[in-house]
């Protein structure tokens, strides 16, 4: 399966601030890329799918101009959150799809956002 | 919401009991995955059973489906300490199979 890292591990920013998490496919080309936002023992929602090259698709409910998701390369896609609110504070998880039709995903460590 | 549940939401067993989970889902599905997660730690693709599958095992895990009733189970036998983890079934929507929809998660623990 693939390797994938986050970076950072986990940020502490101030309330209006915006921070970005790096999410890298370290030995597989990814097409395509997910992001999950998980709050403490509940389970992963998908936020947005990531395209190389093209515009994200996102879920349903999730601020497009708040969540910026950039996937300019296969081997990265960065989520910036915007005017980060303490209610942002979450587990952000990014997870690559495997080789064209296979369906399982490879996830990164995760990145715990605390907004103060 | 497409989400799905599991339950037990939380199971504590001695180690070397084997541990059951299981899961619902509410629409067609391409196919079915489980998940391992350890404390603040990303996820771990544990299995994948296809729509057509019925049952499939993978060292100590056998997993089930039954499109009928939309459920899975999972099942780890000889549970080892390590096995304290959370588990998510996912499963892979019919339309726009790349997608996965996570249940509510069972948070395992195994008592040594």
């Amino acid at each position: 399966g693939a390797v994938v890292s986050q970076h950072p591990s986990w940020v502490i920013c101030k309330s209006g601030t915006s921070v970005k998490i790096e999410c890298r496919s370290l030995d597989f080309q990814a097409t395509t890329m997910f992001w999950y936002r998980q709050f403490p023992k509940q389970s992963l929602m998908l936020m947005a799918t990531s395209n190389e090259g093209s515009k994200a698709t996102y879920e349903q409910g999730v601020e497009k101009d708040k969540f910026l998701i950039n996937h300019a390369s296969l081997t990265l896609s960065t989520l910036t959150v915007t005017s980060a609110h303490p209610e942002d504070s979450s587990f952000y998880i990014c997870s690559v799809k495997g080789l064209a039709g296979r369906y399982e995903q490879y996830f990164g460590p995760g990145t715990r956002l605390t907004v103060t | 919401s497409q989400q799905g549940e599991e339950d037990p939401q939380a199971l504590s067993i001695q180690e070397g009991e084997n541990a059951t989970m299981n899961c619902s889902y509410k629409t067609s599905i391409n196919n079915l995955q489980w998940y391992r997660q350890n404390s603040g730690r990303g996820l771990v693709h544990l299995i994948l059973i296809r729509s057509n599958e019925r049952e499939k095992h993978s060292g100590r895990l056998r997993v089930t489906l039954d499109t009928s009733k939309k459920s899975s189970s999972l099942l780890i036998t000889a549970s080892r300490a390590a096995d304290t983890a959370s588990y998510f079934c996912a499963n892979s929507l019919l339309q726009g199979a790349q997608k996965l929809v996570f249940g509510q998660g069972t948070r395992l623990t195994i008592n040594p």
